[in-house]
């Protein structure tokens, strides 16, 4: 158990679906934050969220949209995605948006768009 | 250009053995931290170690211990004592200016590592 919960663990979808990625921490951290990681390509941040307020969105298509309802739970909105969206897809949170710690990462959730 | 290399794409290392995997970085700022993590096959993406640009000693993690050469850029890990559970992908990642300052990790493209009985 890392502490840092994501769901689903594996998800097929078609490219016109609707579908959410869930991730939950239960670790009092304030920060939390979406990764992607495409296959020989380093790990690209996509957005950051600190107290419930988006701090960064890394230039990410529309069809990706983030959600923080609350320190706890962060979601990633999934439609109209691309074949080259898919990859592994990592959640992480941090105490503070700042500190020199690193993250704590979920398990991720493997996207395919077929 | 890169701000972090691993030029190492895979290493395999006989169980029990240590094993050093590279890393090498890029950055003018003066302040910065360095991580490394292991990301096994089941994805999740585990933190090692850390180490500081100020950081006198090199850290070290229980059979994890950091090789830090500051003039020359690099931030090796070295595994002692090498284990089949070691066999993973292992990440090397920066994050640039003091604590306050920035709170982003750029990685690298990893080292698969695998560990022979």
């Amino acid at each position: 158990e890392t502490g840092v919960t994501q769901t689903p663990r594996h998800l097929v979808m078609g490219m016109t679906n609707k579908k959410s990625l869930k991730c939950e921490q239960h670790l009092g951290h304030n920060a939390m934050y979406w990764y992607k990681q495409s296959a020989k390509k380093p790990l690209e941040l996509m957005f950051v969220y600190s107290l419930e307020e988006r701090v960064e969105n890394n230039s990410v298509p529309s069809r990706f949209s983030p959600e923080c309802p609350n320190s706890s739970h962060l979601f990633l909105h999934l439609h109209t995605l691309q074949p080259e969206d898919s990859a592994l897809y990592l959640c992480a949170s941090s105490q503070d948006l700042y500190r020199s710690e690193g993250y704590t990462f979920g398990s991720g959730t493997r996207l395919t768009v077929v | 250009a890169q701000k972090i290399t691993q030029t190492q794409p895979g290493m395999f290392v006989q169980e029990k053995e240590a094993v050093t995997l590279d890393c090498t970085y890029d950055t003018s700022d003066p302040s910065y931290g360095l991580f490394w993590y292991k990301q096994p096959s089941s994805g999740e993406m585990i933190f090692l170690i850390y180490q500081g640009s100020y950081d006198q000693q090199n850290a070290t993690e229980g059979r994890y211990s950091l090789n830090f050469q500051k003039a020359r850029k690099s931030a090796n890990l070295v595994i002692s004592a090498s284990q089949l559970g070691d066999s993973a992908m292992y990440f090397c990642a920066m994050r640039e200016g003091p604590g306050g300052s920035n709170y982003k990790l750029t990685f690298g493209k990893g080292t698969l590592l695998t560990v022979n009985p």
